[in-house]
């Protein structure tokens, strides 16, 4: 069964201040690792997504996220916080492969990033 | 273009009503996917088409039926709604392999009274 842990439901730093969002995953197979970040009153959008190849990934608006497969993880970071990246981010997997879990995106339960001026 | 577009983007229905929710994308996607999301939770799957053809449902009351006229256009209709109902419905679509991001819509608030 596949499941995504997101430690931490809040999250608050100061401006400028490193953000660190955790996120580990259960999976029988090496999945795909996606973030997205959520707006109020908005849609999903997506940060950065690991498939295959290098596992540090960049994403957009100065995040980064590691795929650790010893550690089953894919944290987010960001080295300094801005007033704009305040907004729920959630972490999600998908399988690769054929099925009918293809195209099922599970997410974790999100993470409200709260920064302070 | 990365868009996906949803309208309404707010609906307020009686429990009676019959109302329907609009997605459209011109990514040339073919998996198109249909999510409700109650505040301060994750997404949940409803739907998921795939070339046209309905490929999970996610148990979803029949209440709720959807349709996928073309490879554009993904539609919810809507009948006999709960309050319960009330979320932020969202559409989103993507290419037909798992490692393709989804795309999301805005969403349409949808508030059953």
């Amino acid at each position: 069964a596949q499941s995504v842990t997101q430690l931490g439901s809040h999250v608050s730093v100061s401006e400028g201040a490193l953000v660190l969002l955790r996120c580990n995953y259960s999976s029988s197979v090496p999945p795909y690792l996606f973030w997205y970040v959520q707006y109020p009153n908005q849609g999903l959008q997506l940060l950065l997504k690991y498939t295959t190849g290098a596992t540090l990934v960049k994403g957009i608006n100065g995040f980064e996220a590691e795929f650790k497969k010893s550690e089953t993880s894919f944290h987010l970071t960001k080295p300094s916080a801005h007033m704009s990246d305040a907004a729920e981010y959630f972490c999600a997997v998908t399988l690769p492969g054929r099925g009918s879990t293809l195209g099922r995106l599970y997410f974790g339960r999100g993470t409200q990033l709260t920064v302070w001026p | 273009d990365t868009e996906v577009t949803q309208t309404p983007k707010h609906l307020v229905m009686g429990m009676t009503n019959k109302k329907s929710l609009k997605c459209e994308q011109h990514m040339g996607h073919r998996a198109m996917y249909w999510y409700k999301q109650k505040a301060k939770k994750p997404p949940e799957l409803m739907f998921v088409y795939s070339y046209e053809k309905l490929s999970i449902n996610e148990s979803v009351p029949s209440r709720f039926s959807p349709e996928c006229p073309n490879s554009s256009l993904l539609n919810l209709h809507l009948h006999a709604l709960q309050p319960e109902d009330s979320a932020l419905y969202l559409c989103a679509s993507s290419q037909r392999t798992a490692a393709d991001t989804q795309y999301f819509g805005p969403g349409t608030r949808l508030t059953v009274l």
